[in-house]
C-alpha cells in the first residue's frame, strides 16, 4: 500500500524567511504533484513533477523530485503572508490505477 | 474557475437519507475521479471513471456508488448516510486514464449529515 508522509504538518514562520516542506513516499513512482488549498476551498495545482531530478519554480515556490530517495521537497523563499495555506503532496503510482494518494498536508501560517 | 463544475456546493441532510453529487469534467477530459476530504481521514481517493467505464476503486464504501454518463458528467450517490459521511467531496478530471499531466479539481460539495 502506498503511503505518503509530509513533514512538518504544521509550520508557523515569519515573513522573509525560507523553509522547506518534505514529502516522502513508500512505493516507486516518478509522478508527484503539489497542491495548495485555502480554507474551505478547492485544490489548486502548483507543480507536476514527472521525472527523477525534476525541478520546477513558480515565484517564491520551488519543488523538486528525487525518485531514488522517494522524496520531494517544496521550498519557500522569502515567505510572504499570501502564501499562508495548506500544502499537499500527492503521488500517482502510474496508470492512474489508484488515483492520487495524498499526504496529510502541511498547514503553513506566515506571520508579518 | 478550474473548468470542473460540481453541484451542489453545499448539502445538508439527515442520517439514513440518500444524496447525489454531480460533476462535469473540464472540456476534453475523459477521466473523472472522486475524492473525500475529512478531518480524520484526510483526502482519500474513492473511484475513477474513464469514458463511461469504471477504471479504479479506492476506499469507497458499499453504500456509495458512482457512474459516468455518455456526456461524461459523473454522479456520486451516497446512501444510508451516517454522521461520519460528513465531508468535502471533490471531483477531479484529467484528459487521460492515467493522470500524468495533471488532475484538475472542482470546488467541491460540502456534505453535512445531521
Amino acid at each position: 500500500e502506498l503511503k505518503v508522509e509530509q513533514n512538518p504538518l504544521f509550520l508557523s514562520m515569519q515573513e522573509g524567511k525560507n523553509y522547506t516542506i518534505y514529502c516522502n513516499y513508500s512505493t516507486t513512482s516518478d509522478r508527484l504533484y503539489w497542491y495548495r488549498q485555502d480554507p474551505g476551498k478547492s485544490l489548486e495545482s502548483l507543480f507536476v513533477l514527472l521525472s527523477n531530478g525534476a525541478v520546477k519554480q513558480e515565484g517564491r515556490l520551488m519543488a523538486s523530485l528525487d525518485t531514488k530517495a522517494r522524496l520531494s521537497t517544496l521550498h519557500i523563499t522569502a515567505a510572504v503572508h499570501d502564501l499562508s495555506a495548506t500544502y499537499f503532496c500527492a503521488v500517482d503510482i502510474g496508470g492512474g490505477a489508484d488515483g492520487l494518494t495524498f499526504g496529510k498536508g502541511t498547514h503553513l501560517i506566515i506571520q508579518p | 474557475d478550474s473548468g470542473v463544475t460540481q453541484t451542489p456546493k453545499h448539502l445538508i441532510t439527515a442520517t439514513g437519507q440518500r444524496v447525489t453529487l454531480r460533476c462535469s469534467p473540464r472540456s476534453g477530459d475523459l477521466s473523472v475521479y472522486w475524492y473525500q476530504q475529512s478531518l480524520d481521514q484526510g483526502l482519500q481517493f474513492l473511484i475513477q471513471y474513464y469514458n463511461g467505464e469504471e477504471r479504479a476503486k479506492g476506499n469507497i464504501l458499499e453504500r456509495f456508488s458512482a457512474q459516468q454518463f455518455p456526456d461524461l458528467h459523473s454522479e456520486l450517490n451516497l446512501s444510508s448516510l451516517e454522521l461520519g459521511d460528513s465531508a468535502l467531496y471533490f471531483c477531479a478530471s484529467s484528459p487521460t486514464p492515467a493522470g500524468g499531466i495533471g488532475y484538475t479539481f472542482g470546488s467541491g460539495t460540502r456534505l453535512t449529515v445531521v
